[in-house]
């Protein structure tokens, strides 16, 4: 089992640019969650979704971000025309849900965005 | 509002001292609170679970306790080592209506000098 897989794990991008952060979760989860790390700070949490299904996303910035959860592949988090105040740590975590309070979270490594 | 709070925000103390890192939290409706370790630039380590049943966790040198009526957990670190220098998380996992929120602390930089 090789874990909460994030890729790339460094991602630079110019202002103005897409970044496509990507998470597989752990073979049989099938919830993930995505958090962001502001330097200096705590995790912050931006969404949680199920296969095809966005649950919660009160994290979420209300323009730029998008995130999914498909029914085959990883998830994505997507930032359009990314600013300086992107750059950020951004961690996945998965969770295999098996039964109501069992969540327990398992982390991917995360991403880590600069934006020039 | 759920809110989890640390403190102390920083601490510095000398190697083999014991210390004790601290996470209040807002709401007792919980189902399990995560203490996480992260070295600068890295990414989480899992380090102790407790369920909200539980009143305590042992693993090594570490010890985490759980106070849910007062919305309190400290980590217990004993005789510290420069090893043990990191960022330390506490993550709780809040009851919600449809599913299980966590939500973490800004966490406590420990300094540990040799």
């Amino acid at each position: 089992n090789a874990g909460v897989m994030q890729n790339p794990r460094h991602l630079v991008r110019r202002r103005g640019q897409e970044a496509r952060l990507r998470c597989s979760p752990m073979k049989g989860h099938s919830h993930v969650y995505w958090y962001r790390q502001l330097p200096e700070e705590g995790l912050k949490f931006m969404v949680y979704l199920q296969k095809e299904n966005i649950i919660d996303e009160s994290g979420m910035p209300k323009e730029r971000f998008s995130a999914e959860f498909p029914k085959e592949g990883p998830s994505i988090l997507r930032i359009q025309q990314v600013v300086r105040g992107d750059s950020a740590a951004y961690f996945c975590a998965s969770s295999p849900r098996t039964r109501s309070g069992a969540n327990v979270l398992t982390f991917g490594a995360g991403s880590r965005l600069t934006v020039l | 509002k759920q809110e989890v709070t640390q403190i102390p925000a920083a601490l510095s103390v000398p190697e083999g001292e014991n210390l004790v890192l601290n996470c209040s939290f807002t709401d007792s409706a919980i189902y399990n609170l995560q203490w996480f370790r992260q070295d600068p630039g890295k990414g989480l380590t899992s380090l102790l679970l407790i369920q909200s049943s539980q009143r305590e966790q042992t693993s090594g040198r570490l010890n985490a306790s759980l106070d849910k009526s007062s919305g309190r957990s400290t980590l217990y670190i004993a005789a510290s080592q420069p090893g043990d220098s990191a960022t330390y998380l506490c993550a709780v996992s809040f009851r919600e209506t449809s599913y299980d929120k966590v939500i973490f602390g800004p966490g406590t930089s420990l300094s540990v000098i040799p």
